[in-house]
């Protein structure tokens, strides 16, 4: 059965500090990697990583994936309050319309 | 992108009850996904939605609980059946597009007194 864990489980930070969020995953057959953000009820996509060692960027955020030692990490520095969420890290196949294994998620709070 | 509606987005039943949630696409796709988040859980995966052929439940998830619907490509219902307060979660239901990411719907909050 495949297994994602995250850490932390919860960060609480000041504005303008940088995070690190980490995935970990167990899987007998590994094709992806994504990120997600979830602040109501719907998570919205932020990356999607399949090769080691390539940075995926978007503004703010980053991500990058080692698939020797099987983790992930999701940086956003700068920090603002509108990233105060839950991040999820999943594992899934190469096409969307495979089924995705989430981790526990890490809620992340930035304080003014 | 793909644009997913979500009927209703909450609701508050009594237990015993039964509750039947719509998943709305804009576009026809292949499988539909349902899933749970359980109060302070990560999301888990209750079955796959096909077209035209039964639903696939994931372990320890059964059709009898959790009847799901696929009449055509753009729409899927899921029900919760006989809920009880353990049933009160967010289903979402999401979507596959191509060589890409899974697109959540809004989401159903429930809530089992």
């Amino acid at each position: 059965e495949d297994k994602v864990v995250q850490s932390p489980l919860s960060l609480v930070v000041h504005e303008g500090d940088t995070v690190t969020l980490n995935c970990s995953y167990e899987v007998t057959n590994f094709r992806s990697l994504l990120w997600y953000k979830q602040e109501k009820k719907a998570p919205t996509f932020l990356f999607m990583l399949t090769s080691s060692g390539i940075e995926k960027k978007s503004g703010r955020l980053s991500s990058i994936l080692d698939k020797k030692e099987l983790f992930s990490i999701l940086n956003i520095t700068a920090t603002q309050t509108g990233d105060s969420a839950i991040y999820l890290c999943a594992v899934g196949g190469l096409f969307g319309n495979e089924k995705l294994t989430f981790g526990t998620g890490t809620r992340l709070t930035i304080i003014p | 992108s793909a644009v997913i509606s979500q009927k209703p987005s909450r609701d508050i039943c009594q237990r015993g009850t039964s509750l039947t949630i719509q998943c709305q696409v804009d576009s026809q796709v292949t499988m539909m996904f349902w899933y749970r988040q359980q109060p302070g859980q990560s999301l888990t995966l209750i079955a796959t939605a096909n077209q035209g052929s039964e639903a696939t439940y994931e372990s320890g998830f059964v059709i009898d609980k959790f009847p799901i619907s696929r009449p055509n490509l753009t729409f899927s219902t899921l029900t919760v059946s006989n809920m009880s307060p353990e049933d009160s979660s967010i289903y979402l239901c999401s979507v596959g597009r191509g060589n890409n990411e899974q697109f959540f719907g809004p989401g159903t909050r429930l809530t089992v007194l």
